[in-house]
């Protein structure tokens, strides 16, 4: 199975200010004859269902705000958000969904400091 | 616009059944592989199951394989969760999800619903 370790646990960001966050597989999630990373990343905020951010690594949903991106690839990614809003206060899970097993990271707790 | 609504959750002892529905709208239910993921209290996403657009193939985590059961009745746009031989540890909210292409297999979650509470309790 694909290990997936999301860092930190937590963190506390002012408002306005760069938060980011790193997701690693243990195995790369990158499908060579696409060259795609089958990485996802959702926010959840208590009391709902996660709410899809990006796929693809770097490929935002649509309405997502663009303060919101990823990057990375093969088995290293990053969630940045450029200017944290009081609205982003959630949990965060990167997801690979290359091969079943799927798995999620352990989830980043966004707050504000 | 796309709807996905669980039903069916409750509280059961362990060892007894529960079989969860999700309803879907608002989409060609039966152009999308469909999958549940849970969420046991205060903890992060776990995936479950997952089923093909034509109900084709059929994939389990290991904590669940040989336990539950999905499946889908394309007339009426439905996903189901048979679970049988319940246990504390599947105490969980249960989501169904919608993959984000249609006929696919492998991409990420673009619809999810709003769960459905199981809980697992003597």
């Amino acid at each position: 199975d694909i290990v997936v370790t999301q860092s930190p646990d937590s963190l506390a960001v002012s408002l306005g200010e760069r938060a980011t966050i790193n997701c690693k597989s243990s195995q790369s999630v990158l499908f060579s004859s696409n060259n795609k990373s089958y990485l996802a990343w959702y926010q959840q905020k208590p009391g709902q269902p996660p709410k899809p951010l990006i796929y693809w690594a770097s490929t935002r949903e649509s309405g997502v705000p663009e303060r919101f991106s990823g990057s990375g690839s093969g088995t290293d990614f990053t969630l940045t958000i450029s200017r944290l809003q009081a609205e982003d206060v959630a949990v965060y899970y990167c997801q690979q969904y290359h091969v079943t097993p799927l798995t999620f990271g352990g989830g980043t707790k966004v707050e504000i400091k | 616009q796309v709807q996905l609504v669980e039903s069916g959750g409750g509280v059961v002892q362990p060892g007894g059944s529960l079989r969860l529905s999700c309803a879907a709208s608002g989409f060609s239910f039966n152009n999308y592989a469909m999958h549940w993921v849970r969420q046991a209290p205060g903890k992060g996403l776990e995936w479950v199951a997952f089923i093909r657009y034509d109900g084709s193939r059929t994939d389990y985590a290991d904590s669940v394989k040989g336990r539950f059961t999905i499946s889908r009745v394309k007339s009426k746009n439905t996903l189901y969760l048979q679970m049988n031989s319940l246990r504390d540890e599947d105490t969980a909210v249960y989501y169904c999800a919608r993959v984000g292409n249609n006929w696919g297999d492998l991409y990420h979650f673009d619809y999810w619903g709003q769960g459905a509470l199981v809980i697992v309790s003597s």
